[in-house]
């Protein structure tokens, strides 16, 4: 699975977009990048994937770049409740074992 | 619909003792990974659990050990402990070992004094 690259930390304030970014640069032709949050306390908790078009659904857009190597998760409208650590994780749909989890990007959504 | 549900949420131990951990996957799937997480570090994957056997494991030493059962819950067990055990413990469950959308516990808080 290739290796991904976040920033430590970001701020963001409450109603405006989060835009988090990741870098890739060695991904392969067939691997997904994914996207987890973990909220103080709890597990991590699934957000997006996808491999070269732009995904969507209720919690999140994930955008990849043509070259597919970084992407960026937005929160279209973030709320307190979004402060977490956001894992980028890259790797194979199907791909069974274990999920590779570097240090990830704290976001902290300020009133 | 329960979802992962572990067991205990938090626990005190001394070093040298023994502990185990335990978790319900989530209805529907089959496949328990567990992990351990550090204060301040991203998960770290301890093993893989699939069809009652250990299918992969991450660099972790003899100590840990884990069990399936047949009604795909799973034990995680920790021997001769020591003070760098002291993590949160996290177990994932999902569908046929496809770990792409696993679903997360809350953790159990393991404490080593």
């Amino acid at each position: 699975d290739a290796k991904t690259t976040q920033p430590p930390s970001m701020d963001c304030a409450e109603g405006r977009a989060a835009n988090l970014p990741c870098n890739h640069s060695t991904i392969s032709g067939n691997e997904y990048v994914y996207w987890y949050r973990q909220i103080h306390s709890q597990g991590p908790q699934y957000i997006i994937h996808g491999l070269k078009n732009n995904e969507t659904n209720e919690m999140a857009s994930l955008i990849i770049t043509e070259d597919r190597k970084s992407s960026t998760l937005i929160l279209p409208h973030a709320t307190l409740r979004d402060t977490a650590v956001y894992y980028c994780i890259v790797r194979g749909v199907g791909n069974t074992g274990k999920l590779i989890f570097g240090q990830g990007t704290t976001l902290q959504v300020k009133p | 619909d329960a979802g992962v549900t572990q067991s205990p949420t938090h626990l005190i131990k001394t070093r040298g003792q023994q502990v185990t951990l335990r978790c319900s996957p989530k209805s529907g799937h089959d496949t328990v990974s567990w992990y351990q997480q550090a204060l301040g570090q991203g998960p770290q994957f301890i093993f893989q659990y699939y069809e009652e056997e250990e299918r992969q494991r991450g660099n972790f030493p003899d100590r840990f050990s884990g069990h399936q059962f047949p009604n795909y819950s799973s034990e995680l067990n920790v021997n001769a402990l020591l003070l760098g055990d002291s993590a949160l413990y996290l177990c994932a469950s999902s569908f046929r070992a496809d770990t792409s959308q696993a679903f997360f516990g809350q953790g159990t808080r393991l404490t080593v004094v």
